[in-house]
């Protein structure tokens, strides 16, 4: 199993609290991934990583900023919770460049535990 | 854009039994294709992916997927089910166009299996 951690794994808060989850990596993967998973919706990505200091927005990036300032380390933010943003969250990680377009690990992603949180 | 469907979000067997799991997508480009599975609590694992290769993809499990660009499918088959295969299963599509690694997932499917 790719080594992938995702902190705190249960979160209860109340809207309108700050919040921040952590997303580490032992594999040296230049790639890093939030998604959040809600019923009938799959996953939808928030943000993304592909370097340190470089992260740009997914589908979903409305009310969350991230951070990434080492390789292993990937923050995502919620500034200010509302409700609507209970959900799972999951990391993910890729060596989407290692391999190349070729073969090898191209995109796979590999996905941390996840972090439930609940907003009230 | 592209985009990936899951036909039926609750998908039911008798143990045993054929398991198919449709998925068919839409894409620009040619794509590169993935299936996942997540078992209840946990995060999502591989179970196989296309990457041009070869268009049947065999992966852990016993789990298949063909690759069928006519139809743009990527359906998932197992022959025989059994009662450590109920999880949800999650189709994706590669976004390899713009070399960010980034993945669309399907809506998923809850496969259930009867005993």
């Amino acid at each position: 199993d790719a080594g992938i951690t995702q902190s705190p794994r249960h979160k209860v808060t109340e809207t309108g609290t700050p919040v921040t989850l952590r997303c580490h990596q032992t594999e040296n993967h230049r790639y890093m991934y939030w998604y959040r998973q809600d019923p009938g919706h799959g996953l939808r990505l928030i943000h993304y990583s592909y370097g340190v200091k470089d992260t740009d927005k997914g589908e979903v990036s409305d009310g969350y900023s991230v951070s990434r300032s080492k390789t292993e380390d990937f923050l995502l933010t919620l500034e200010s919770a509302t409700s609507s943003q209970t959900s799972v969250y999951f990391c993910a990680i890729s060596d989407y460049l290692r391999g190349g377009l070729a073969g090898g690990g191209t995109d796979t992603q590999y996905f941390g535990p996840g972090t439930r949180l609940t907003v009230l | 854009a592209q985009s990936v469907t899951q036909l039926g979000s609750h998908v039911s067997v008798s143990e045993g039994a054929l398991v198919l799991l449709r998925c068919n997508y839409s894409s620009s480009v040619p794509p590169y294709l993935f299936w996942y599975v997540q078992y209840p609590n946990q995060g999502l694992q591989l179970l196989l992916k296309y990457t041009s290769a070869a268009t049947l993809v065999k992966g852990i499990n016993g789990f298949e997927a063909e690759f069928k660009k006519s139809e743009t499918s990527f359906h998932l088959t197992k022959p025989s089910a059994h009662m450590s295969d109920a999880a949800e299963y999650f189709c994706a599509v590669s976004v390899g166009s713009s070399n960010t690694g980034k993945l669309i997932f399907g809506q998923g499917t809850t496969l259930q299996v009867k005993p």
